[in-house]
């Protein structure tokens, strides 16, 4: 299972915001990504392996964290970064994906 | 880069099928698979499974595995996805996605509405 909070993050343009993602039990970071979702959009890949950015993803993403705490830190939001964001998990064997809940990124 | 373009929305009745098609432009089909992902309406993401472009491999997701069946017809490029015995709850937005099974899908489709109704 996979915990991200908070569940809404209220800020303003130009501020930093954290995103936390925690699994109950300990994830490759091989397999820790992150995506971006605007209403009537499909996801978009920000981060994999934990904290590498996405062809064409802004350097104010940054992806960090290992074993079961993860975390997604936007430097100073721009207006356009404002959306839910979800964490996604691999596990093999059987393969299975689990994704966070997500947190919704709003403009105070 | 490569494109995915789904099926357009339908509608079910409940104990019905239904099946979205995801068709591939822009690579080569074979070199990758293709993972299925629903969402609710304002809720999160469900991964289904994830089919493989080159050998038909397909892996359920445990939940979904005795109604859901995937396959990939490679001369047309085309990733199908197949949900039985529907309900009201199958109601979402259905996803195809392009990549290795264990996630990281940089290239996604446009989402097909699948409405489940009496």
């Amino acid at each position: 299972v996979l915990t991200q909070s908070p569940g809404t993050l209220s800020l303003s343009p130009g501020e930093r915001a954290t995103l936390s993602c925690r699994a109950s039990h300990s994830v490759s970071s091989s397999y820790l990504v992150w995506y971006q979702q605007k209403p009537g959009q499909a996801p978009r890949l920000l981060i994999y392996g934990a904290s590498s950015r996405a062809t064409g993803i802004p350097d104010r993403f940054t992806g960090s964290g290992s074993g079961t705490d993860f975390t997604l830190t936007i430097s100073r939001l721009e207006p356009e970064d404002f959306a839910v964001y979800y964490c996604q998990q691999y596990a093999g064997s059987p393969p299975r994906i689990t994704f966070g809940g997500g947190t919704k990124v709003e403009i105070k | 880069q490569g494109q995915l373009v789904q099926s357009g929305a339908e509608v079910k009745k409940p104990g019905a099928s239904v099946k979205v098609s995801c068709k591939a432009s822009g690579y080569t089909f074979t070199s990758y698979g293709v993972s299925w992902v629903r969402q609710a309406p304002g809720q999160g993401l469900e991964w289904m499974g994830w089919i493989s472009g080159y050998n038909g491999e397909a892996e359920y997701a445990q939940r979904l595995q005795d109604r859901v069946t995937l396959t990939t017809d490679t001369s047309t490029s085309t990733a199908y996805m197949e949900l039985r015995s529907l309900r009201s709850d199958d109601t979402a937005v259905y996803y195809c996605a392009r990549g290795a099974p264990s996630g990281s899908w940089r290239v996604w489709g446009q989402g097909t509405l699948v409405t489940v109704s009496s």
